[in-house]
């Protein structure tokens, strides 16, 4: 299994432009999240999805949009870079339904840049 | 709002000894909750989950909650250098919220 993928492990964007992050697990986990961490910080939620077709807002969603139309992937759109959106963003996938195999893996991350 | 606390440190701790991470939660609903090792420049890493009250061991890590206190802790036995890093605390249902960590330094 690879687990949970990213792309691009790196971007730099221009002021206004637009892209997605992708996302993709291949564990058939149900639920998926992005999460954004600035310098010296903890992660902040965005989006989280607790299965395909179901989506709902995190802490800080505003500037992004995201959509689950399969379970393996949960991509993240961003419609008019800011600056105030630089910043690592992680996509994360988690098995829940059970206690015993409540488990939340990470990917590797996009580290972005918008100038 | 839901928040999950945590002291930023940094905390220094002589190697052999045991290191004391603690985190508390303010959403008395919240279920299950997890502790995340992170390097820097790295992803989180899961160490371990708990959802039930009480502790909970794996190797040389004890994660103990008390849902009553709203409180959560992680416990490293016989700290290693290796163990030198930036340890998260998260918790929630549906919805998983991250403390801002917890810079752990172990003292060789």
């Amino acid at each position: 299994n690879a687990g949970v993928t990213q792309t691009p492990k790196f971007r730099i964007l221009k002021i206004g432009q637009s892209m997605t992050l992708q996302c993709a697990q291949d564990m058939n986990h149900n639920y998926m999240y992005w999460y954004r961490q600035d310098p010296g910080m903890g992660l902040k939620l965005i989006y989280y999805s607790v299965g395909a077709g179901i989506t709902d807002k995190g802490e800080v969603p505003n500037g992004y949009n995201v959509s689950r139309s399969t379970t393996e992937d949960f991509p993240l759109r961003l419609e008019l870079a800011a600056p105030s959106q630089t910043s690592v963003y992680f996509c994360a996938s988690r098995l829940s339904g059970s206690y015993r195999t409540d488990t939340q893996y990470f990917g590797p991350g996009t580290r972005l840049t918008v100038l | 709002q839901k928040e999950v606390e945590q002291n930023s440190g940094p905390l220094s701790v002589p190697e052999g000894a045991i290191a004391s991470l603690n985190c508390t939660y303010s959403d008395r609903v919240s279920q299950s909750f997890f502790w995340y090792r992170q390097y820097s420049g790295k992803s989180p890493e899961l160490i371990m989950s708990i959802y039930s009250n009480g502790d909970k061991e794996d190797g040389r890590f004890t994660a103990q909650l008390n849902k009553a206190s709203q409180y959560v802790s992680l416990l490293i036995r016989d700290s290693q250098p290796s163990d030198s890093a930036t340890y998260l605390c998260a918790g929630g249902g549906d919805k998983i919220i991250f403390g801002k960590g917890t810079r752990l330094h172990i003292l060789p």
